[in-house]
């Protein structure tokens, strides 16, 4: 059974750019949640969906981070205009029913110059 | 508010010495714990959680964790560290009551491994 994937694995743009960043979630997970790393910091939670649903968005910095579950399946998380202070990594897990079993994708490292 | 420390930033050891990664946290009931490890190219990993029960809890790869509530702390250990250790380690806390679905962690532990 395949893992939670994430697309792209490496991104590199300008600021000012648009990135959209994919997860593909474990098939049958509910949950969908999305975490970044910046700067070496701790990991942060951006937001979890319930099927297409936004569950809780409390995490997500400012409105320039727009997050999409279409469909209840994979999700896109779109940054527009990307700015420096959004490098990191950005982390996505699923899960059947809660956090605690949730799986990690491998992350998309995003490089803003 | 709920938090994860881990005051060690690096630590270097050599192979087949033994480890231990620190973890506290703040959080007022009992909490549910995990480590998890980042190898380079990889992904977040769980080594080991804890939700109850016995407090020395046994995870994948040899790790094993000790909760001890009265100094709220959570410490990764492992007997006898293997080159392929060498990776980041996460300690986190969650989820919370009020439908809050999420993970709080730490800020890493970044383990280097000397032949």
């Amino acid at each position: 059974e395949a893992g939670v994937t994430q697309f792209p694995s490496h991104s590199v743009i300008e600021k000012g750019q648009t990135v959209t960043l994919r997860c593909d979630p474990i098939s049958g997970h509910d949950n969908l949640y999305w975490y970044r790393r910046v700067m070496g910091k701790e990991i942060k939670f951006l937001l979890h969906f319930v099927k297409e649903s936004k569950q809780d968005e409390s995490g997500m910095p400012n409105n320039r981070f727009l997050a999409e579950r279409t469909g209840g399946t994979y999700s896109t998380l779109k940054v527009q205009p990307a700015e420096l202070e959004d490098s990191g990594v950005y982390f996505c897990a699923s899960s059947q029913v809660r956090v605690t079993e949730a799986f990690f994708g491998q992350g998309t490292r995003l490089t803003v110059v | 508010a709920q938090s994860v420390t881990q005051p060690d930033i690096h630590i270097t050891v050599s192979e087949g010495a033994s480890l231990e990664l620190r973890c506290n946290y703040s959080y007022g009931a009992t909490p549910y714990l995990f480590w998890y490890v980042q190898s380079p190219g990889q992904g977040l990993q769980l080594l080991l959680k804890y939700f109850s029960g016995d407090t020395l809890v046994q995870g994948i790869k040899g790790f094993e964790a000790e909760f001890k509530r009265s100094q709220s702390s959570f410490n990764l250990r492992k007997p006898s560290v293997h080159w392929s250790d060498a990776a980041e380690y996460f300690c986190a806390v969650g989820p919370f009551s009020g439908g809050y679905n999420k993970l709080i962690f730490g800020a890493g532990t970044r383990l280097a491994v000397h032949p």
